[in-house]
Protein backbone atom coordinates (compact mmCIF):
# COMPACT_ATOMS: atom_id res chain seq x y z
CA UNK A 1 0.00 0.00 0.00
CA UNK A 2 1.15 4.08 -0.30
CA UNK A 3 3.28 5.11 2.72
CA UNK A 4 4.76 8.12 3.65
CA UNK A 5 8.36 8.24 5.57
CA UNK A 6 9.64 11.56 6.61
CA UNK A 7 12.54 12.45 8.90
CA UNK A 8 11.98 12.37 12.78
CA UNK A 9 12.27 15.06 15.08
CA UNK A 10 12.75 17.26 16.96
CA UNK A 11 14.25 19.40 14.07
CA UNK A 12 15.71 22.33 16.62
CA UNK A 13 17.11 25.50 14.66
CA UNK A 14 17.92 29.18 15.57
CA UNK A 15 15.44 31.86 14.44
CA UNK A 16 16.56 32.57 10.76
CA UNK A 17 18.36 29.22 9.95
CA UNK A 18 17.65 27.29 6.86
CA UNK A 19 14.90 24.25 7.21
CA UNK A 20 15.02 20.98 5.35
CA UNK A 21 12.71 18.53 6.35
CA UNK A 22 13.19 14.89 4.14
CA UNK A 23 9.97 13.28 3.05
CA UNK A 24 9.77 10.07 0.64
CA UNK A 25 6.72 8.23 -0.73
CA UNK A 26 5.53 4.87 -1.90
CA UNK A 27 2.63 4.96 -4.08
CA UNK A 28 1.50 2.97 -7.12
CA UNK A 29 -0.07 5.64 -10.03
CA UNK A 30 0.82 9.28 -9.63
CA UNK A 31 -0.59 10.27 -6.29
CA UNK A 32 -0.52 14.36 -5.30
CA UNK A 33 1.44 15.52 -2.71
CA UNK A 34 1.30 17.51 0.88
CA UNK A 35 2.49 19.33 3.45
CA UNK A 36 0.46 20.32 6.44
CA UNK A 37 1.09 21.98 9.26
CA UNK A 38 -0.28 21.10 13.07
CA UNK A 39 -0.02 24.15 16.02
CA UNK A 40 -0.74 23.05 18.98
CA UNK A 41 -4.07 22.34 20.14
CA UNK A 42 -5.34 23.18 16.65
CA UNK A 43 -6.40 20.35 13.91
CA UNK A 44 -4.34 20.58 10.36
CA UNK A 45 -3.93 22.98 8.17
CA UNK A 46 -2.84 22.99 4.50
CA UNK A 47 0.58 24.59 3.90
CA UNK A 48 1.41 23.78 0.39
CA UNK A 49 0.81 21.03 -2.23
CA UNK A 50 1.93 19.65 -5.68
CA UNK A 51 -0.43 17.47 -8.09
CA UNK A 52 2.20 16.10 -10.76
CA UNK A 53 5.65 15.35 -11.48
CA UNK A 54 8.54 19.10 -11.13
CA UNK A 55 5.66 20.45 -9.28
CA UNK A 56 6.62 23.18 -7.04
CA UNK A 57 4.80 24.24 -4.07
CA UNK A 58 5.04 27.13 -1.90
CA UNK A 59 3.42 29.26 0.44
CA UNK A 60 4.35 31.75 3.77
CA UNK A 61 8.15 31.16 2.31
CA UNK A 62 7.97 27.03 2.24
CA UNK A 63 9.07 25.50 -0.80
CA UNK A 64 8.66 21.82 -1.63
CA UNK A 65 8.83 20.14 -5.49
CA UNK A 66 7.72 16.92 -6.42
CA UNK A 67 10.66 14.46 -7.49
CA UNK A 68 8.84 11.31 -9.32
CA UNK A 69 12.39 10.12 -10.12
CA UNK A 70 13.37 9.92 -5.95
CA UNK A 71 9.91 9.78 -5.12
CA UNK A 72 10.50 12.54 -2.46
CA UNK A 73 8.91 15.88 -1.47
CA UNK A 74 11.23 17.38 0.35
CA UNK A 75 10.26 20.81 2.78
CA UNK A 76 12.60 23.93 2.85
CA UNK A 77 12.33 27.19 4.40
CA UNK A 78 15.50 29.79 3.87
CA UNK A 79 15.14 31.46 7.23
CA UNK A 80 12.37 29.99 9.77
CA UNK A 81 11.23 32.41 12.39
CA UNK A 82 9.85 31.10 16.15
CA UNK A 83 6.05 31.23 14.74
CA UNK A 84 6.92 28.34 12.42
CA UNK A 85 7.56 25.99 15.79
CA UNK A 86 4.84 23.42 14.72
CA UNK A 87 4.74 19.72 13.39
CA UNK A 88 4.75 19.15 10.11
CA UNK A 89 3.25 16.59 8.38
CA UNK A 90 3.99 14.88 4.65
CA UNK A 91 0.82 13.45 2.96
CA UNK A 92 -0.17 11.93 -0.36
CA UNK A 93 -3.83 11.04 -1.61
CA UNK A 94 -5.05 8.56 -3.67
CA UNK A 95 -5.90 8.30 -6.95
CA UNK A 96 -9.32 8.69 -6.43
CA UNK A 97 -8.80 11.58 -3.72
CA UNK A 98 -10.58 10.05 -1.37
CA UNK A 99 -7.81 9.66 1.43
CA UNK A 100 -5.00 10.83 2.51
CA UNK A 101 -2.21 8.70 3.70
CA UNK A 102 0.10 11.00 6.21
CA UNK A 103 3.79 10.19 7.47
CA UNK A 104 4.74 10.34 11.30
CA UNK A 105 5.25 13.84 11.25
CA UNK A 106 8.64 16.05 12.34
CA UNK A 107 8.38 18.30 15.29
CA UNK A 108 10.29 21.55 14.77
CA UNK A 109 11.28 23.77 17.19
CA UNK A 110 12.69 27.27 16.60
CA UNK A 111 14.64 29.64 19.12
CA UNK A 112 15.04 33.13 19.38
CA UNK B 1 -17.47 31.14 6.21
CA UNK B 2 -17.94 28.60 8.90
CA UNK B 3 -15.16 26.15 9.63
CA UNK B 4 -15.25 22.56 10.98
CA UNK B 5 -16.55 22.40 14.11
CA UNK B 6 -15.91 19.31 16.51
CA UNK B 7 -17.91 18.45 19.80
CA UNK B 8 -17.04 17.49 22.34
CA UNK B 9 -13.14 18.66 22.64
CA UNK B 10 -12.09 16.24 25.20
CA UNK B 11 -13.84 13.07 26.22
CA UNK B 12 -12.84 10.09 28.39
CA UNK B 13 -14.43 6.96 28.71
CA UNK B 14 -14.03 3.38 30.29
CA UNK B 15 -12.75 0.20 28.07
CA UNK B 16 -16.05 -1.48 26.72
CA UNK B 17 -17.91 1.78 26.93
CA UNK B 18 -19.44 3.48 23.85
CA UNK B 19 -18.70 6.95 22.65
CA UNK B 20 -20.00 8.92 19.62
CA UNK B 21 -18.29 11.97 18.15
CA UNK B 22 -20.24 14.83 16.23
CA UNK B 23 -18.55 17.35 13.21
CA UNK B 24 -20.57 20.21 11.45
CA UNK B 25 -18.90 20.57 8.01
CA UNK B 26 -18.10 23.74 6.64
CA UNK B 27 -20.44 25.92 4.90
CA UNK B 28 -20.51 24.42 1.37
CA UNK B 29 -18.69 21.27 1.84
CA UNK B 30 -20.92 17.94 1.09
CA UNK B 31 -17.95 15.59 2.03
CA UNK B 32 -16.79 14.41 5.28
CA UNK B 33 -13.79 11.62 6.56
CA UNK B 34 -12.45 10.94 9.44
CA UNK B 35 -9.34 10.17 10.99
CA UNK B 36 -7.23 9.07 13.85
CA UNK B 37 -3.94 10.35 15.43
CA UNK B 38 -2.42 8.64 17.80
CA UNK B 39 0.16 10.79 20.20
CA UNK B 40 3.44 11.30 18.34
CA UNK B 41 2.19 9.74 15.45
CA UNK B 42 0.30 11.02 11.86
CA UNK B 43 -3.19 10.77 11.26
CA UNK B 44 -4.54 7.71 9.53
CA UNK B 45 -8.04 7.45 7.52
CA UNK B 46 -10.78 5.80 8.88
CA UNK B 47 -13.19 6.40 6.60
CA UNK B 48 -15.65 9.19 4.23
CA UNK B 49 -19.01 9.92 3.75
CA UNK B 50 -20.33 11.46 0.51
CA UNK B 51 -24.17 11.54 0.22
CA UNK B 52 -24.91 9.85 3.74
CA UNK B 53 -23.16 6.86 2.51
CA UNK B 54 -19.56 5.36 2.90
CA UNK B 55 -17.03 6.09 0.42
CA UNK B 56 -13.68 4.48 1.64
CA UNK B 57 -12.87 3.26 4.68
CA UNK B 58 -9.07 2.22 6.11
CA UNK B 59 -7.91 -0.68 7.93
CA UNK B 60 -10.13 0.18 10.62
CA UNK B 61 -12.68 -3.08 12.25
CA UNK B 62 -16.65 -2.68 12.18
CA UNK B 63 -17.04 -1.22 16.08
CA UNK B 64 -15.64 2.22 14.44
CA UNK B 65 -18.60 3.05 12.21
CA UNK B 66 -20.42 6.89 11.28
CA UNK B 67 -23.19 8.42 9.97
CA UNK B 68 -22.93 11.66 7.66
CA UNK B 69 -27.06 13.35 7.92
CA UNK B 70 -28.67 15.56 5.15
CA UNK B 71 -27.18 19.07 6.34
CA UNK B 72 -23.67 16.89 5.91
CA UNK B 73 -22.76 16.99 9.24
CA UNK B 74 -20.74 13.28 10.67
CA UNK B 75 -20.67 11.32 13.33
CA UNK B 76 -18.26 8.69 14.24
CA UNK B 77 -19.26 5.80 16.20
CA UNK B 78 -16.88 3.87 18.56
CA UNK B 79 -17.86 0.59 20.20
CA UNK B 80 -16.74 -1.76 22.55
CA UNK B 81 -13.44 0.76 23.54
CA UNK B 82 -10.38 -0.37 23.66
CA UNK B 83 -7.40 1.20 25.85
CA UNK B 84 -5.74 1.61 21.92
CA UNK B 85 -8.54 3.55 20.78
CA UNK B 86 -7.08 6.88 23.05
CA UNK B 87 -6.33 9.62 20.22
CA UNK B 88 -6.85 12.78 18.36
CA UNK B 89 -9.80 12.05 16.12
CA UNK B 90 -9.83 14.75 13.67
CA UNK B 91 -12.65 15.37 11.23
CA UNK B 92 -12.18 17.00 7.41
CA UNK B 93 -14.88 18.58 4.97
CA UNK B 94 -14.72 19.00 1.82
CA UNK B 95 -16.60 19.53 -2.11
CA UNK B 96 -17.18 16.42 -3.97
CA UNK B 97 -14.26 14.51 -2.00
CA UNK B 98 -11.69 17.38 -3.79
CA UNK B 99 -8.97 16.33 -1.35
CA UNK B 100 -7.27 19.88 -2.06
CA UNK B 101 -9.72 21.83 -0.30
CA UNK B 102 -10.15 19.61 2.61
CA UNK B 103 -10.63 21.89 5.67
CA UNK B 104 -9.66 20.12 9.15
CA UNK B 105 -11.30 20.68 12.72
CA UNK B 106 -10.12 21.04 15.88
CA UNK B 107 -10.26 17.88 16.78
CA UNK B 108 -11.76 15.24 19.40
CA UNK B 109 -9.48 14.45 22.20
CA UNK B 110 -10.34 10.58 23.55
CA UNK B 111 -8.89 9.11 26.30
CA UNK B 112 -9.41 5.43 27.09
CA UNK B 113 -9.27 4.47 30.46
Amino acid sequence: GDSVTQMEGPVTLSEEAFLTINCTYTATGYPSLFWYVQYPGEGLQLLLKATKADDKGSNKGFEATYRKETTSFHLEKGSVQVSDSAVYFCALSDNAGNMLTFGGGTRLMVKP
Amino acid sequence: ETGVTQSPTHLIKTRGQQVTLRCSSQSGHNTVSWYQQALGQGPQFIFQYYREEENGRGNFPPRFSGLQFPNYSSELNVNALELDDSALYLCASSLTGQIYGYTFGSGTRLTVV
